[in-house]
């Protein structure tokens, strides 16, 4: 079974500012990374999949890149809606399908 | 517009059953692979279990199979959870979702319902 790791857990930053948001996965999962945000209150959100497409309707201050086992989530300008968890998954052998620990995206 | 509503959460004592139920609209609902997943009070997202469109592939996670059961209603746009013997480490938010490509069973999910809430305690 695949593990996913997710670093930093907390990331403190302001508006405006540049996020950036790891996931490693145990063993390669190929391109096979999404990404998920989840606003307080709120499911959760497809932003990314197969690691760098952007989900329909997703701004393009959001983007993933990565592929095997590192991949990254970046929000280039944070806005005031942007401050919330961050989840990414795998599709690779599945089943199951694995959810990383989250990320959560905090004002400093 | 992709609506997903869950239905049938509540408060069960351990060892009960529950059936919750997600009814689909905006899309054709049986081409569709459909997925549950919750999320523990505080805590991340876990899969739960996955069902193919025609209903003949379905998948567990460990955690629960021999004690839930996926199924659908093609005829009524209708994803359902039978769960039972349930326990107190199942309390959790049960959200409902469905692939993001139709013909595909393992594929992202997008989007989710809102959720409905379950409770095991005595």
């Amino acid at each position: 079974e695949v593990v996913l790791t997710q670093s930093p857990a907390t990331l403190s930053l302001s508006p405006g500012e540049r996020a950036t948001l790891s996931c490693r996965a145990s063993q390669s999962v190929n391109n096979y990374l999404a990404w998920y945000q989840q606003r307080r209150g709120q499911p959760p959100r497809l932003l990314i999949y197969d690691a760098s497409n952007r989900a329909t309707g997703i701004p393009a201050r959001f983007s993933g890149s990565g592929s095997g086992t590192d991949f990254t989530l970046t929000i280039s300008n944070l806005e005031p809606e942007d401050f919330a968890v961050y989840y990414c998954q795998h599709r690779s052998n599945w089943p199951p399908f694995t959810f990383g620990p989250g990320t959560t995206v905090e004002v400093k | 517009e992709v609506q997903l509503l869950e239905s049938g959460g509540g408060l069960v004592q351990p060892g009960g059953s529950l059936r919750l139920s997600c009814a689909a609209s905006g899309f054709t609902f049986s081409t569709y692979g459909m997925t549950w997943v919750r999320q523990a009070p505080g805590k991340g997202l876990e899969w739960v279990s996955t069902i193919s469109g025609h209903g003949g592939g379905t998948y567990y996670a460990d955690s629960v199979k021999g004690r839930f059961t996926i199924s659908r209603d093609n005829s009524k746009d209708t994803l359902y959870l039978q769960m039972d013997s349930l326990r107190a480490e199942d309390t959790a938010v049960y959200y409902c979702t469905k692939t993001r490509s139709d013909y595909s069973t393992g594929d992202w999910f997008d989007p989710w319902g809102q959720g409905t809430l379950v409770t095991v305690s005595s």
